[in-house]
């Protein structure tokens, strides 16, 4: 079965740097875009970046644009986001996800604490 | 960028009803629209994509209709299991909307 695991998350201070990772499992990891979705405690669902199959493509929101970088090794089957230049807005549950038509498979969430 | 908007914000009702929830985009997407149930503590689940398939394994009183701008997502008979907050979501850009609470009248 599908199986996404973020790790990675913590508590960092503002300025920090932080990276998450998600170990995919039970599909073809080379095959599908993938992305990253974060939720601020109480608060709704964010679009933070995607990226192809292959890593050519990538698109991030305009609120981690220039200091979060995505990235992907298909033959680890692995996702990753490295934060910098973290704020206290930046905190959430970020979310490993697989996009098909739709979102269908999503980790269980690592959360991201920014405060000193 | 696509905006989302959703109505109501919250919606409160009872086992048995029927429930519609709407969401708006800003501008045309045609039919690229998803649904999303999220429980508390919980990842989203999806529902309905391309504004009304239902996704394998979810409910039939679950159903999706719209396209271009606006769009519905429709629970025919509501369950207990279904008090949850619902999101849609554009998958031009990815945007989602800011999500529906339904919770119990």
């Amino acid at each position: 079965q599908v199986q996404l695991v973020e790790s990675g998350g913590g508590l960092v201070k503002p300025g920090g740097s932080l990276r998450l990772s998600c170990a995919a499992s039970g599909f073809t990891f080379s095959d599908y875009y993938m992305s990253w979705i974060r939720q601020a405690p109480g608060k709704g669902l964010e679009w933070v970046s995607y990226i192809s199959s292959s890593g050519s493509t990538i698109y991030y929101a305009d609120s981690v644009k220039g200091r979060f970088t995505i990235s992907r090794d298909n033959a680890k089957n692995s996702l990753y986001l490295q934060m910098n230049s973290l704020r206290a807005e930046d905190t959430a549950v970020y979310y490993c996800a697989r996009i098909a038509l739709g979102v269908d498979y999503w980790g269980q969430g690592t959360l991201v604490t920014v405060s000193s | 960028d696509i905006q989302m908007t959703q109505s109501p914000s919250t919606l409160s009702a009872s086992v048995g009803d029927r429930v519609t929830i709407t969401c708006r985009a800003s501008q045309s997407i045609s039919s690229w629209l998803a649904w999303y149930q999220q429980k508390p503590g919980k990842a989203p689940k999806l529902l309905i994509y391309k504004a009304s398939s239902l996704e394998s394994g979810v409910p039939s009183r679950f159903s999706g209709s719209g396209s271009g701008t606006e769009f519905t997502l429709t629970i025919s008979s509501l369950q207990p299991d279904d008090f949850a907050t619902y999101y849609c979501q554009q998958y031009n850009s990815y945007t989602f909307g800011p999500g529906t609470k339904v919770d119990i009248k």
